[in-house]
């Protein structure tokens, strides 16, 4: 059974503080996404990481990629309280057309 | 937004009755696919479509039936529905051909309760 773990599941921090979000999972996969999700909205692309050892920034969020670790992560730096929302990981198979996504990580970033 | 609509997009019925979701695509994406996302669970592939009448079940596809007799048009139906079943449900495409990326692009969501 492919998972797909995320930790933390809450997180609660100050605004200028930094973070990491981290994404683990259990199937071969050159291919890995990020999402975001407002509450009450539909989920919004972040980042596509296609390849081991890639890295994406936008703005205050970083993500990168260890294929081989089966490790993803999504970096916050200095956090403000617009970035309060839950983030999901996704991962494909290398082989196979599904997405299985991570349970998600609820951040709230307190002013 | 990927010219995704769902509909309809808030439904209250009653344990028993069918339930006839539906998404809509305007750019012609061979996949498309169904979610239901739940507090604890994140989201999870209900069933998938790789093409007219070309579909294949996900991990919690019991309960559910889906159909695809056009390109743009992916139907999602609960024959019997159940409380088990009042969650959200998200329908996504992939794009393909052309694009490395591969990405899935959500439509707005359809809250349904079944009470």
């Amino acid at each position: 059974e492919l998972k797909v773990e995320q930790n933390p599941l809450f997180l609660s921090m100050q605004e200028g503080k930094n973070y990491t979000i981290y994404c683990n999972y259990s199937t071969t996969s050159d291919r890995l996404y990020w999402y975001r999700q407002d509450p009450g909205k539909s989920l919004e692309s972040l980042f596509v990481l296609l390849s081991n050892g890639a890295v994406k920034q936008e703005g205050r969020l970083m993500a990168s990629l260890d294929t081989k670790a089966r490790l993803s992560t999504l970096h916050i730096t200095a956090a403000v309280h617009d970035l309060s929302a839950t983030y999901f990981c996704a991962v494909t198979p290398n082989t196979g057309n599904q997405f299985y996504f991570g349970t998600g990580t609820s951040l709230t970033v307190i002013p | 937004d990927a010219g995704i609509t769902q509909s309809p997009r808030h439904k209250v019925t009653e344990t028993g009755t069918p339930v006839t979701l539906r998404c809509h695509q305007t750019e012609n994406h061979r996949y498309m696919y169904w979610y239901r996302q739940d507090p604890g669970h994140g989201l999870r592939l209900i069933h998938y479509s790789y093409g007219v009448k070309d579909t294949d079940k996900g991990e919690v596809s019991d309960g559910y039936s889906v159909s695809r007799s056009k390109t743009e048009d992916f139907l999602l139906t609960l024959e019997s529905a159940t409380s088990s079943q009042t969650s959200v449900y998200f329908c996504a495409i992939r794009t393909t051909s052309g694009n490395i990326y591969n990405e899935q692009f959500f439509g707005p969501g359809t809250r349904l309760t079944v009470l």
